[in-house]
């Protein structure tokens, strides 16, 4: 079965970017769309975006042109970028296969941005 | 964007009563074209990630136990844990998977009465 890991920089200045990477094992990454998700400590989930090994990618405008997903299939994994970041991008981002149903889930990534 | 809310906040259930969990959208979900309801429930338990339980509403997940059930069309929709178990202690979600930006209700805390 897959299975996902997210890996990545447990903090980072505001101002800069977010970098994460989402290792995908036990299966196929042209099988599935991959997306990730991110939940504020003590808040609920905000979609944050997807993308296919097509090149079919989406995300949330409420992150404006901040974001880039991309993945690399020779690596089996997928990507995300989050620029300019603030304290307001501190969350456990998560990893997910799937692009509108999402499962399986990563363990979560804890990014706090702070100087 | 379609809005997600949930009621209520939280619960608190005595073990093996019923707890109940509404949730509405802004806008219908229902699918045209399969004349289903783009809706999903998580539950996440502390410290773990989210887990799916249901999609089109009521399609039930591999392995969750059928003491779980899920209804509604349209706008409003319900989760039905018929018999709370002590493992059933959670955060439960409600998903729309109509249209992007996909977006989840605020979620209900189920407890322990």
């Amino acid at each position: 079965q897959v299975q996902l890991q997210e890996s990545g920089p447990g903090l980072v200045k505001p101002s800069e970017t977010l970098s994460l990477t989402c290792n995908v094992s036990g299966g196929s990454m042209s099988t599935y769309y991959w997306s990730w998700i991110r939940q504020p400590p003590g808040k609920g989930l905000e979609w944050i975006g997807y993308i296919h090994h097509s090149g079919d990618t989406n995300h949330n405008p409420s992150l404006k042109s901040r974001v880039t997903i991309s993945m690399d299939m020779s690596k089996t994994q997928f990507y995300l970028r989050l620029t300019s970041v603030t304290a307001a991008d501190t969350a456990v981002y998560y990893c997910a296969g799937n692009r509108e149903l999402f499962d399986p889930w990563g363990r979560g990534s804890l990014v706090i941005v702070s100087s | 964007d379609i809005v997600m809310t949930q009621s209520p906040d939280s619960l608190a259930v005595s073990l093996g009563e019923r707890a109940t969990i509404n949730c509405k959208s802004s806008q219908s979900v229902l699918s045209n074209s399969n004349n289903r309801n783009s809706l999903a429930w998580y539950q996440q338990k502390p410290g773990q990630p989210p887990r799916l339980l249901f999609y089109w509403a009521s399609s039930r997940e591999f392995g969750v136990p059928d003491r779980f059930s899920g209804s509604g069309s349209g706008t409003d929709f319900t989760l039905i844990i018929s018999s709370l178990q002590a493992e059933d202690v959670a955060i439960y979600y409600c998903q729309q998977y109509y249209s992007p930006p996909f977006t989840f209700g605020p979620g209900t805390k189920v407890d322990i009465k």
